[in-house]
Order: C-alpha cells, then sequence, then structure tokens
C-alpha cells in the first residue's frame, strides 16, 4: 500500500527538548517536504529536499533542522531554537519530473501534531 | 517571493447553491496553480489544478478559471453538498519543480 507516513501523530515534549519527527514514503518519490500548519495560517513550507543528501530552507526554516540521507526519509528535528513549536507539521512528497514545468501532485502524510507544554 | 492571498477565509452556503472561493498570486512567473481540499481531520488532497497555458477547467461540479493578466484564480463548485464542507487551500509554483507556496485556506460549511 503506496503512501506516506508520518510518526508519531501525537507528541507531547517539555520546553526546551528537541524533538524529531519521521516521515516515509514508499512513492518512489524524489522531492519531499516539511509543512507546518497552523489556525488561520495555511501551509507554510520549511524545509523541502529534490534529491538524497541536499534540501534547502522554505518560508520559516528556523529553529528547525532536516536531513536526507534516504530517498524515502524526510525527518524534521524541531529544536528548543523554535520559539512556538506548538503546531501540526505535515509532510508531503512529489515526483521531480525533469521535462515539465511544474512541480506536479503533493501526496501529504497524515499529520503529527506537537505540543510543547 | 511568492505570495498567495485567499479569500474568503470563512463562506457558508445552502446545499445546492454555488460556492466561490479567490486566490491572487504576486509572481507573474507562476504557473501552476492547484486547489487542495482538507476535510476534518484528515490530509490535504489535491482536487483541481490549472496550469498557466489554460484559462478555464472543470470537472464535474468543480472549476478553476484563471486570469494570468490580473494574476488571480478562483474555485468554483456548483450544487454544493454536505461532504463539499472542508477548508480549500489554493497554492501557486513557478517553473523547475519549486515548491508550492499554499494560501491561507478557506473554510466553507454546506448547510443542509
Amino acid at each position: 500500500d503506496g503512501g506516506i507516513t508520518q510518526s508519531p501523530k501525537y507528541l507531547f515534549r517539555k520546553e526546551g527538548q528537541n524533538v524529531t519527527l519521521s516521515c516515509e514514503q514508499n512513492l518512489n518519490h524524489d522531492a519531499m517536504y516539511w509543512y507546518r500548519q497552523d489556525p488561520g495560517q495555511g501551509l507554510r513550507l520549511i524545509y523541502y529536499s529534490q534529491i538524497v543528501n541536499d534540501f534547502q530552507k522554505g518560508d520559516i526554516a528556523e529553529g528547525y533542522s532536516v536531513s536526507r540521507e534516504k530517498k524515502e526519509s524526510f525527518p524534521l528535528t524541531v529544536t528548543s531554537a523554535q520559539k512556538n513549536p506548538t503546531a501540526f507539521y505535515l509532510c508531503a512528497s512529489s515526483s521531480v519530473r525533469p521535462f515539465v514545468y511544474d512541480t506536479g501532485e503533493l501526496f501529504f502524510g497524515e499529520g503529527s501534531r506537537l505540543t510543547v507544554l | 517571493g511568492e505570495n498567495v492571498e485567499q479569500h474568503p477565509s470563512t463562506l457558508s452556503v445552502q446545499e445546492g447553491d454555488s460556492a466561490v472561493i479567490k486566490c491572487t498570486y504576486s509572481d507573474s512567473a507562476s504557473n501552476y496553480f492547484p486547489w487542495y481540499k482538507q476535510e476534518l481531520g484528515k490530509r490535504p488532497q489535491l482536487i483541481i489544478d490549472i496550469r498557466s497555458n489554460v484559462g478555464e477547467k472543470k470537472d464535474q461540479r468543480i472549476a478553476v478559471t484563471l486570469n494570468k493578466t490580473a494574476k488571480h484564480f478562483s474555485l468554483h463548485i456548483t450544487e454544493t453538498q454536505p461532504e463539499d464542507s472542508a477548508v480549500y487551500f489554493c497554492a501557486a509554483s513557478k517553473p523547475g519543480n519549486t515548491p508550492l507556496v499554499f494560501g491561507k485556506g478557506t473554510r466553507l460549511s454546506v448547510i443542509a
């Protein structure tokens, strides 16, 4: 069954602790993304990666870090430097199409809700 | 960078009526405009998209229109049904597999 799996679904952490959110896909997609969703704020891009061992900052990268050691995996670490980490985090993937002009369809995971106490 | 504005933020319609959600974008280089639907507690899913070489696209009760000159695009849902109730996001991206920039979303409520 192909798709994107995020874990954990819910996560509680104390202020000052780092936390890592997992994202795994078996769609053979080259590109992966992390978005943050807050009420009334839409989906804001944190980081993205179009190829293994390479990634770029999005609009709100401060306080976050990522790695892309495998094509299937794109974990997100929320560090203690993130001032307001309580949010819903969505991972997505898409195919990179070298001869087509646009991003194409994003496939999203079910999300991880992080609450910092 | 690209900025996408979406209106209204909330919309209530009677079942069977039409709903229209509008978005504007800032970067004239953007060429891909998808719409995503997020039902309560679920992941966003693509419902329709349009590319800059097309002015309108329809899929059953859903249609999207694009005005490149004015830099705005709209989602039209006809004969709305309760299952259309969700948050809808518009987005835009530029050529070259660049990431999507999303609007802030519209919460649509269809009242039976």
